[in-house]
């Protein structure tokens, strides 16, 4: 079955304590990307991946760090997390641009973060 | 830069009734628009994808338009169920992969 595994769901933390959220796929998809979604803005885009070792900024990329070190994960690392983070995090993935690009791409269960 | 709104923001209806529910675009150079439904608490949940050549795409009780000169698509969902209620979200993808999206629809179907 095609999945897009996030880990953890829920986390509450506190500010500039370091945390991971790591997003897994199973489709051996060459895109990969991460969005915020907040009330009254909608989904928007933090970094992407286009393939191992490839990543660039989105849309709000501050505060924000990403790898992709393999091609089935692509971690979300905040180093010092701020209560302006708080907020629910989706991985994505899709075969890329040219590759058979009309395939939707497929989005994780969410993950909702909350920095006091 | 590329702008996706969705109209109407909420919308309740009784089970059974067809809905028509709108999503417009500012730039129709669109590669395709796929359209997402979201449970509270859940992720994303691809329904339909059209390409910017095509005109439309059923999926059972489902239907997605695009007029992509207008900027425009819709989703029909005919004969209405209390479990079509959730949140519905359309999002456009340009020539790269980033998909910007609509603030979405809130859909409540009561029996």
């Amino acid at each position: 079955e095609a999945q897009v595994t996030q880990n953890p769901r829920y986390l509450i933390t506190v500010t500039g304590k370091k945390l991971t959220v790591t997003c897994s796929q199973n489709m051996n998809h060459e895109y990969m990307s991460w969005y915020r979604q907040d009330p009254g803005l909608g989904l928007r885009q933090i970094y992407y991946s286009m393939n191992v070792e490839v990543t660039d900024k989105g849309d709000v990329p501050e505060g924000y760090k990403v790898s992709r070190k393999e091609k089935r994960n692509f971690p979300l690392i905040l180093e010092s997390p701020s209560p302006n983070q708080t907020s629910l995090y989706f991985c994505a993935s899709g075969p890329g641009q040219g590759k058979t690009g009309n395939q939707p791409q497929h989005f994780g269960d969410g993950t909702r973060l909350s920095i006091l | 830069k590329q702008e996706v709104t969705q109209i109407p923001a909420a919308l309740s209806v009784p089970e059974g009734e067809n809905l028509v529910l709108n999503c417009s675009f500012t730039d129709s150079a669109i590669y395709n628009l796929q359209w997402f439904r979201q449970d509270p608490g859940k992720g994303l949940t691809s329904l339909l994808l059209i390409q910017s050549s095509q005109r439309e795409q059923t999926s059972g009780r489902l239907n997605a338009s695009l007029d992509k000169s207008s900027g425009r698509s819709t989703l029909y969902i005919a004969a209405s169920q209390p479990g079509d209620s959730a949140t519905y979200l359309c999002a456009v993808r340009g020539n790269t992969d980033k998909l910007i999206f609509g603030t979405g629809t809130r859909l409540q179907v009561f029996p």
